[in-house]
């Protein structure tokens, strides 16, 4: 089955820190990834996605690579800022249906000034 | 993209009442979702709403609790009925859009439901 591994939080950085946040995942086909961000008292919103392997999707100066090799797509950002403070949730879906998403659990980020 | 709304943002209610959510999106839109996350938790679809026939719904959501209603392409409704605390979330739909490469999925603002 579908499902996806997070790596767990909270994480504090102070700004212009280097953030990388771990994410796995196990899938039947051939899924599309995606990072979302949930900015605090706001809903989802989508940060980037990869639809193939080696593709890398970035936003924000935030950037993720579909490894297929290591069924990976970790998140980096090379100098977080405070506004980046939110939770973010890395998520797959079986593109054939563009149906179902399923999520990790989130990882909180916290960067102080 | 689209643009979603969710209407209420967010409610206090008793338990054993019934609370109906509205999302309505700008365009017409094939597939649109309901999701729910608990506090402190990830997200968990509980249904696919269908436009013109009963919804699909996940294991563990049944009809009876979480009626969904799709009348268009533009609208649904879920209700969280005979609440009781362990409801309280905060309640999201999403839709499908097709890009031009690829699909996405967009939420709306959600709904924070606390039930006392």
């Amino acid at each position: 089955g579908n499902s996806v591994t997070q790596m767990e939080g909270p994480v504090t950085l102070s700004e212009e820190a280097f953030l990388t946040i771990n994410c796995t995942y196990t899938a039947t086909g051939y899924p599309s990834l995606f990072w979302y961000v949930q900015y605090p008292g706001e809903g989802l919103q989508l940060l980037l996605k990869a639809t193939k392997a080696d593709d890398k999707g970035s936003n924000k100066g935030f950037e993720a690579t579909y490894r297929k090799e290591t069924t990976s797509f970790h998140l980096e950002k090379g100098s977080v800022q405070v506004s980046d403070s939110a939770v973010y949730f890395c998520a797959l879906s079986d593109i054939a249906g563009a149906n179902n998403l399923f999520f990790g659990t989130g990882t909180r980020l916290t960067v102080i000034p | 993209s689209a643009v979603i709304s969710q209407k209420p943002s967010r409610d206090i209610c008793q338990r054993g009442t019934s609370l109906t959510i509205q999302c309505q999106v700008d365009s017409q839109v094939t597939m649109m979702f309901w999701y729910r996350q608990q506090p402190g938790q990830s997200l968990t679809l509980i249904a696919t709403a269908n436009q013109g026939s009963e919804a699909t719904y996940e294991s563990g959501f049944v009809i009876d609790k979480f009626p969904i209603s799709r009348p268009n392409l533009t609208f649904s409704t879920l209700t969280v009925s005979n609440m009781s605390p362990e409801d309280s979330s905060i309640y999201l739909c999403s839709v499908v859009w097709s890009g031009r490469s690829s699909y996405e999925q967009y939420f709306g603002p959600g709904t924070r439901l606390t039930v006392t």
